[in-house]
């Protein structure tokens, strides 16, 4: 079964407006991490932004946001007063805390596109 | 001053030839990972290794064998290449495997392009 699930293989935006995409995941563990990393058109992985099944808080760096809704398990990532440069592929991946190995599931991708 | 790095960058090679793609961190991070990104970006974890330790090996053929020779390197050895094995391989490292928290971010290098002929 698909741990993580990005349903928008591309989206579009205006520069600056606001983008969300959308991850849901899936996990029976109580403890796990979600991230968010950006692949540019150069082809590195950039890490953006972590948020953790007990924060209460939804994590903030910078422009990047996540919503975080638990009960729906979905860790949408918002991006506010979108750059061209923000133009890449972004994924969502999770790590379960029951894995003693650490290795991150990754979802599918959004490739997103800035429109200036 | 690079924390992942990778080389080669980029490896063209005939189908049927033995390949190695080398990684270093200077992090001071005690994990690190082989991860693949196929033609169609999507990732999957090959294997990590622990303070020179394999933890995962995540049902790759035994063509692909991975060596830490110390915890800042881990290197990727493929034998008898095949088409199939034409994608991106990034190293990846993290603090530890988060064992107390999940929340130990993965820093990836820059990727190693693997076409095979």
């Amino acid at each position: 079964a698909q741990k993580i699930t990005q349903t928008q293989p591309g989206m579009f935006v205006q520069e600056k407006e606001a983008v969300t995409l959308d991850c849901t995941y899936d996990t029976s563990d109580q403890s796990y991490g979600l991230f968010w990393y950006k692949q540019p058109s150069s082809g590195e992985m950039i890490f953006l932004i972590y948020q953790g099944s007990y924060d209460e808080q939804n994590a903030t760096e910078g422009r990047y946001s996540l919503n975080f809704q638990k009960a729906r398990k979905s860790a949408n990532l918002v991006i506010s007063a979108s750059q061209l440069g923000d133009s890449a592929m972004y994924f969502c991946a999770m790590r379960e805390g029951s894995s003693n190995t650490g290795k991150l599931i990754f979802g599918q991708g959004t490739t997103l596109q800035v429109k200036p | 001053d690079t924390a992942v790095s990778q080389t080669p960058k980029y490896l063209v090679t005939q189908m049927g030839n033995d390949k190695s793609i080398k990684c270093e961190q200077n992090l001071g991070h005690d994990t690190m990972y082989w991860y693949k990104q196929d033609s169609k970006k999507f990732l999957k974890i090959m294997f990590s290794y622990n303070n020179k330790e394999l933890i995962i090996n995540e049902t790759v053929p035994n063509r692909f064998s991975p060596k830490s020779p110390d915890k800042a390197h881990l290197n990727l050895h493929i034998n008898s290449l095949e088409l199939g094995d034409s994608a991106v391989y990034f190293c990846a490292s993290s603090r530890d495997r988060g064992l107390l928290s999940p929340k130990e971010t993965q820093y990836f290098g820059p990727g190693t392009r693997l076409l095979v002929l």
